[in-house]
């Protein structure tokens, strides 16, 4: 069983720019959860996919956008890249989108903007 | 909106000793789910221990327990014979029972420990 895996590890883009992430979910997982990370801060919560669906999001502007693909991976696509969009950014895979499952996390993309 | 207050931006300790990390958190909901989360510098997050909230006994995982205190809306974390590997930063997080599943965090607390 493969765990959550991201790419690429790190990124350097420039302001203005459109930048895509990916992230593998771990097997049998429907469910991808995305988090931004900024330096000395706790995660905060992007968007959520169920199943090729958003079904939740959280205080982020329609640049940040995502897809869910048929085998559960998932990519994180962020248009017009801004300094402050510079990050670690996680993504979380889990059984299903809602109860109790716990949430596996990947190793994060660290991604800077100059 | 729930928020998670750690209010301790940095915890030292010496191997082999105790140490409590503190959490509060601020929520309507009345069942819910805690966690506490550990990033040590590879910065994959790893699940420490969980707690839910309808349930009254602390959350035990070996040396790691929890002191869960509903009416306060507390959440500590007690780490007993604090190791190297033990090192981290460490984070506080709810979630809600309905609806979707987002984990809403802390700021962190990063913990140091000395051999």
């Amino acid at each position: 069983e493969t765990g959550v895996t991201q790419s690429p590890t790190h990124l350097i883009k420039t302001r203005g720019q459109q930048v895509t992430l990916r992230c593998s979910s771990q097997s049998g997982h429907n469910t991808v959860s995305w988090y931004q990370q900024a330096l000395g801060q706790g995660p905060q919560f992007i968007f959520q996919y169920y199943r090729e669906e958003e079904n939740g999001r959280g205080n982020f502007p329609p640049r940040f956008s995502g897809l869910q693909f048929p085998n559960y991976s998932s990519e994180l696509n962020v248009n017009a890249l801004e300094l402050d969009d510079s990050a670690l950014y996680l993504c979380a895979s889990s059984l299903d989108s809602s109860g109790g499952g716990e949430q596996y996390f990947g190793p994060g993309t660290r991604l800077t903007v100059t | 909106a729930q928020t998670v207050t750690q209010s301790q931006p940095e915890m030292s300790v010496q191997e082999a000793e105790t140490v409590t990390l503190s959490c509060t958190y601020d929520t309507s909901e009345s069942d819910y789910y805690l966690f506490w989360y550990k990033q040590p510098p590879s910065r994959q997050m790893i699940l420490v221990i969980r707690q839910e909230a309808y349930k009254q006994q602390n959350a035990t995982e070996n040396r790691f327990s929890v002191n869960f205190q509903k009416a306060a809306k507390s959440f500590s974390l007690k780490i007993s014979d604090s190791q190297l590997g033990d090192a981290a930063m460490y984070f506080c997080a709810y979630r809600r029972v309905s609806g979707y599943s987002t984990l809403t965090f802390g700021k962190g607390t990063m913990l140091l420990v000395s051999p």
